[in-house]
């Protein structure tokens, strides 16, 4: 079955700290994706990825970067986390065009 | 502004009644998926339903399609406390691969 795995489940960070969300893939998926999501606003895309050694930016990417350093993982990283930045992290995972997306069980990130 | 849309933005209904979510969008698709999201839990794909395609099932669930409407219904019949979720539509793009979501039709099926 497909699986995709996010790390930490949960995260409490500093205002201006850095934070990196993880997440691993086992579903050999060229496309990977990071959304957010907020009480009221759905699903909204920041970054995502057709495949190692790419990023593309999403709907909301600023404050974000995102790094694909393999097929199997895509990280999302915070330089300078801000409040604003509280919310749920889910990553996907999706083989192309047309295609299901998987996600994982979501990263809850809480800036303080 | 968003390129999909459910309505109504919730549902309550009692076990064993039929419930049917609505979804509007705005861009030219090749293809509409429905996800459910139950609480704690990350979104998981019910039925992808192509251009070409004007209705899909899958058990209880029936969702249509009419592209020149841009519209698309996913219906639940005989309904169970665990179809208690929120629901969403999200499209593709014919020239990309990027997927856009709702925000979610919340239903809630009581005892």
């Amino acid at each position: 079955e497909a699986a995709v795995t996010q790390s930490p489940r949960n995260k409490v960070a500093v205002t201006g700290g850095k934070v990196t969300l993880s997440c691993n893939q086992t579903n050999n998926h060229n496309n990977m994706y990071w959304y957010r999501q907020d009480t009221g606003h759905g699903l909204r895309l920041i970054h995502y990825s057709y495949g190692a050694g790419s990023t593309e930016k999403g709907d909301i990417p600023d404050g974000y970067k995102a790094s694909r350093p393999s097929q199997e993982n895509f990280s999302l990283i915070l330089e300078l986390a801000t409040p604003s930045q509280t919310s749920v992290y889910f990553c996907a995972s999706g083989a192309g065009h047309q295609n299901t997306l998987y996600f994982g069980a979501g990263t809850r990130l809480s800036v303080l | 502004s968003q390129l999909a849309e459910e309505n109504p933005w919730a549902l309550s209904v009692h076990e064993g009644e039929s419930v049917t979510v609505n979804c509007s969008y705005k861009t030219s698709i090749t293809a509409l998926q429905w996800y459910r999201q139950k609480s704690g839990e990350g979104p998981a794909q019910l039925i992808l339903i192509r251009s070409n395609e004007r209705e899909k099932r899958n058990g209880r669930l029936r969702a249509t399609l009419d592209t020149s409407s841009q519209s698309s219904s996913l219906s639940i019949t005989a309904t169970r406390c665990e179809d208690t979720a929120v629901y969403f539509c999200a499209t593709d793009a014919r020239n990309n691969n990027r997927i856009f979501f709702g925000d979610g039709t919340q239903l809630v099926v009581k005892p």
